[in-house]
C-alpha cells in the first residue's frame, strides 16, 4: 500500500506564476519529509526538506509546507521558471527507520 | 559530492539471463540503497545494505538478489530476468549535509528486458 501519495501525475504553470506541488501520507510515524527533482536521464536530486517540529520551510524560490493533522505536505515554487520542468518527487521517513519512502511523481511543466 | 557511479547506464538483455547492475561510491558512506522507477509508482525499494554483508529487503526485493563484499560496492542482480523487470534502476546512498539528511542518488540504469 503506497505510503506515500502525489495525486497530480502532471501540472502546468506559466512562467512567473506560482506551482504548488501537493503529497500525501499515511504512516503517523514519518517525521522527516524531502523533496527530489528529477530531469530525463537523470538521478533524482535533493530540493528542500522539513522536520515535523517545523511547519514551514524555505529556501530561495521554493518553500515547503507541512500539515500533520491533515498529513500533508506541499511545495510551494515563487516565481516558477522554465528551468523548474521535471518530475517532482516527495519522500517521507521515521527518523527511526532506514528507509525514505517516495510518492508516485508530479510532473511539472512552466510554460514560458 | 557523493561520487556515484552506476554501470552499466544502458542495458538490453533477454528474458531468461543474469543481470548484475554495479553501484560504486567513493565516500565510505555505511548505506546504500537500490530503488527501481516505473511510470505509476514513483521509486520503489529494492534492496538495502548497512554495512558489508549486511543486507535487507525492501517492498520489490523478489527477483533480485544483491551482495556488498566491499564498503565501496553494492550490485544489485537479477538472477532470470523478465520483462516485468524492465525499468530504470537507481543507486542512493544515505548522507548528512548540514542539517539535512537524505539520499544522493547516481545516474540510473536504463535496463530492458526483451
Amino acid at each position: 500500500d503506497q505510503q506515500v501519495k502525489q495525486n497530480s501525475p502532471s501540472l502546468s504553470v506559466q512562467e512567473g506564476r506560482i506551482s504548488i506541488l501537493n503529497c500525501d501520507y499515511t504512516n503517523s510515524m514519518f517525521d522527516y519529509f524531502l523533496w527530489y527533482k528529477k530531469y530525463p536521464a537523470e538521478g533524482p536530486t535533493f530540493l528542500i526538506s522539513i522536520s515535523s517540529i517545523k511547519d514551514k520551510n524555505e529556501d530561495g524560490r521554493f518553500t515547503v509546507f507541512l500539515n500533520k493533522s491533515a498529513k500533508h505536505l506541499s511545495l510551494h515554487i515563487v516565481p516558477s521558471q522554465p528551468g523548474d520542468s521535471a518530475v517532482y518527487f516527495c519522500a517521507a521517513s521515521a527518523r527511526t527507520g532506514n528507509q525514505f519512502y517516495f510518492g508516485t511523481g508530479t510532473s511539472l511543466t512552466v510554460i514560458p | 559530492d557523493a561520487g556515484i557511479t552506476q554501470s552499466p547506464r544502458h542495458k538490453v538483455t533477454e528474458t531468461g539471463t543474469p543481470v548484475t547492475l554495479r553501484c560504486h561510491q567513493t565516500e565510505n558512506h555505511r548505506y546504500m540503497y537500490w530503488y527501481r522507477q516505473d511510470p505509476g509508482h514513483g521509486l520503489r525499494l529494492i534492496h538495502y545494505s548497512y554495512g558489508v554483508k549486511d543486507t535487507d529487503k525492501g517492498e520489490v526485493s523478489d527477483g533480485y538478489s544483491v551482495s556488498r563484499s566491499k564498503t565501496e560496492d553494492f550490485l544489485l542482480t537479477l538472477e532470470s530476468a523478465t520483462s516485468s523487470q524492465t525499468s530504470v534502476y537507481f543507486c542512493a546512498i544515505s548522507e548528512i549535509r548540514g542539517s539535512n539528511y537524505g539520499y544522493t542518488f547516481g545516474s540510473g540504469t536504463r535496463l530492458t528486458v526483451v
